[in-house]
């Protein structure tokens, strides 16, 4: 399964944009970008995914770099009800998401 | 619409016993997944349904861990003789079909094994 890497945790202020970082440099031609998000006691959310071009929606934007090596969940502003566990998945369609650790946002008011 | 829902929402058991998990997909998805969370870490994959088949059980630990989806719908997670390790949270996707990608999840049923 595809790996991403995600850093453990950023903090954001309210009203305040903020651009959450995904590595996946072993992705491969036909892998998809997924972000989902899990707020406290709750199951996870679908965000956003994209496999080329810059998606928005919503909710988000997903800006993906021309190598696809990267990408970035961008929340144009941010509330107290976006604090939450964001994960970046690579998948092939119909296929298990596979979870990391995922990033720990916490937005202060 | 109605989304996913699971029961129960909590169940504690004993060591040893037999636990039934059950899911409501959103009406219509003929995917459904079933995923395992432990404290403080992501979602692991267990289970994904295609209709009523098992279309990938890899995620399954060992032979105490089986679901069912007999109609395509409600499927059931079933764990034979409880360990304290199987204490998590059970979570419940679905999605429309194999090809949408985009999976839409329960509220978990945590279980609790003394």
């Amino acid at each position: 399964d595809a790996k991403t890497t995600q850093p453990n945790s950023m903090e954001s202020n309210e009203e305040e944009p903020v651009h959450l970082p995904c590595n996946h440099s072993t992705i491969s031609g036909t892998d998809y970008i997924h972000w989902y998000r899990q707020l406290p006691s709750q199951g996870p959310e679908y965000v956003i995914h994209g496999l080329t071009s810059n998606v928005n929606n919503r909710m988000a934007s997903l800006a993906i770099a021309e190598d696809r090596k990267s990408s970035t969940l961008i929340l144009h502003r941010a509330t107290l009800r976006d604090a939450a566990v964001y994960y970046c998945i690579l998948m092939e369609y119909g296929n298990k998401l596979v979870f990391g650790a995922g990033t720990i946002l916490r937005v202060k008011s | 619409g109605a989304g996913v829902s699971q029961t129960p929402s909590n169940k504690v058991t004993e060591k040893g016993k037999y636990v039934e998990l059950r899911c409501d997909p959103i009406s219509g998805h003929t995917a459904l997944y079933w995923y395992r969370q432990s404290l403080g870490q992501g979602p692991e994959f267990l289970i994904y349904f295609q209709g009523t088949g098992a279309a990938d059980d890899s995620g399954l630990p060992n032979d105490r861990f089986f679901a069912v989806r007999p109609e395509g719908s409600v499927s059931t997670l079933k764990i034979q003789r409880t360990e304290r390790g199987d204490s998590a949270v059970y979570l419940c996707a679905s999605s429309r079909d194999s090809t949408t990608g985009t999976q839409y999840f329960g509220p978990g049923t945590r279980l609790l094994v003394l």
